[in-house]
């Protein structure tokens, strides 16, 4: 069953603007990342925050955690064409990742030129 | 480095035919994964592997066999394909300690199966 749930699972931005998207999970994990994909690509990894982390930065992401409302947030600042991608939150339910990543369905994000 | 790659690209087969997708990794990774992701979908996740010899299953193991003889090659079979089983096919891998959970992936296999 799907672990992560993003939201909005479509978002069409102009580029330049900061772009937000959600993602909820239902059991508690040890850690949950982000990946992007491009249209057909392989998926790439941007960020891991743990669980007892709030807030992580890398470059123009920003992620957020939130494990009492098991929430997290991806905010891609100044956003440019390249980021056209799906991006995707996965959780490692049981750590160190031995028994894979669920992965939610995906935030399909459109950068207008 | 050429990191995860997966052949073939992409494959056609008939209801019934036999096939192996095969994964190759020269990271040295323990971990190796199959996942399958469907039109809107995210990635679901086959079958796994925690070292060569070992395998298990996943979440929707039905209908593949997978087999890890050797650390950098991980197989996924299908004995019968079955049209639902069109898919894009991905591998990952990943090592297992603490701030290398990070998984890299293959390109994909898009299968379709007639």
């Amino acid at each position: 069953s799907q672990q992560g749930e993003e939201d909005p699972q479509a978002l069409s931005i102009q580029e330049g603007e900061n772009a937000t998207m959600n993602c909820s999970y239902k059991t508690s994990i040890n850690n949950l990342q982000w990946y992007r994909q491009n249209s057909g690509r392989g998926l790439v990894h941007l960020i891991l925050i743990r669980s007892n982390e709030r807030e992580k930065h890398s470059g123009r992401l920003r992620v957020t955690l939130d494990t009492s409302k098991k929430s997290s947030s991806l905010l891609i600042t100044a956003s440019r064409a390249a980021d056209t991608a799906s991006y995707f939150c996965a959780t490692d339910d049981r750590g160190g990742g031995a028994d894979g990543l669920t992965f939610g369905k995906g935030t399909h994000l459109i950068i207008q030129p | 480095n050429a990191g995860v790659t997966q052949t073939p690209k992409f494959r056609v087969l008939k209801t019934g035919q036999s096939m192996t997708l095969l994964c190759a990794q020269d990271m040295n990774h323990e971990y190796m994964y199959w996942y399958r992701q469907d039109p809107g979908m995210g990635l679901r996740l086959i079958h796994y592997s925690v070292g060569e010899g070992t395998t298990a299953k996943g979440e929707v193991p039905d209908g593949y066999n997978v087999s890890r003889l050797k650390k950098q090659n991980f197989l996924l079979g299908l004995e019968s394909a079955a049209p639902s089983q069109t898919s894009v096919y991905f591998c990952a891998s990943s090592y297992p300690r603490r701030g290398q959970e990070t998984q890299y992936f293959g390109p994909g296999t898009r299968l379709l199966v007639l």
